[in-house]
């Protein structure tokens, strides 16, 4: 079973518009990773957040992440029509050296 | 550079048939791992390969083998596939098999068993 789940499972916005997904898992970890997945592509990585940080920024993308509650959330700032894609979270099942496990995803469409 | 190249873009299998899917890399990453991704159920993982020589189960082996003779290549074998492999395959690599070391994805194979 999926380590992480994300939420919403889908998500439609407006251009301009900030779009947040969340992620919760199960177990503890080591770190957590989103990526993007444009349609029929492969899976691009965007960002990891270590267990010990809070808050995390790149470019529009902003990670946060709360081990108290097991969750973690992606906001994108400001969206473009180009951020339309399925964002995945993925984190290690157990800890050591074992591999990334991803969810399911949370496609986004973001209309011009 | 072109990274993790993946060969066949597509195919169509007759049910029990044999068929390797291709996958190399020319990042020099100990780590390699094969996903199928399915409608529903997102990406999971089928085998990994943590250096050249070793290989791991997954969390849906079954029905799939692999093998790393080398850094660079890490092929999926299907010995007889079945309608229920129809799905789009992607093979990833990382520097190093740890959770701190993102994946880098193959364009993905789509198959199709009949």
């Amino acid at each position: 079973s999926q380590q992480g789940e994300e939420d919403p499972q889908a998500l439609s916005i407006q251009e301009g518009e900030n779009a947040t997904m969340n992620c919760s898992y199960k177990t503890s970890i080591n770190n957590l990773q989103w990526y993007r997945q444009n349609s029929g592509r492969g899976l691009v990585h965007l960002i990891l957040i270590r267990s010990n940080e809070r808050e995390k920024h790149s470019g529009r993308l902003r990670v946060t992440l709360d081990t108290s509650k097991k969750s973690s959330s992606l906001l994108i700032t400001a969206s473009r029509a180009a951020d339309t894609a399925s964002y995945f979270c993925a984190t290690v099942k157990n800890s050591g050296n074992t591999p990334l496990v991803f969810g399911k995803g949370t496609r986004l469409s973001v209309i011009a | 550079i072109a990274g993790i190249t993946q060969a066949p873009t597509s195919q169509i299998l007759a049910a029990g048939r044999r068929m390797t899917l291709r996958c190399t890399q020319d990042m020099r990453h100990n780590a390699m791992y094969w996903y199928r991704q399915d409608l529903g159920l997102g990406l999971r993982l089928i085998h990994y390969s943590n250096t050249a020589g070793t290989t791991g189960k997954g969390e849906v082996p079954d029905g799939y083998s692999v093998s790393r003779a080398n850094t660079d290549d890490f092929p999926l074998t299907l010995a007889s596939a079945v309608p229920s492999q129809t799905s789009v395959y992607f093979c990833a690599s990382s520097e190093q098999g740890s959770s701190y070391n993102e994946q880098f994805f193959g364009p993905g194979t789509r198959l199709t068993v009949l």
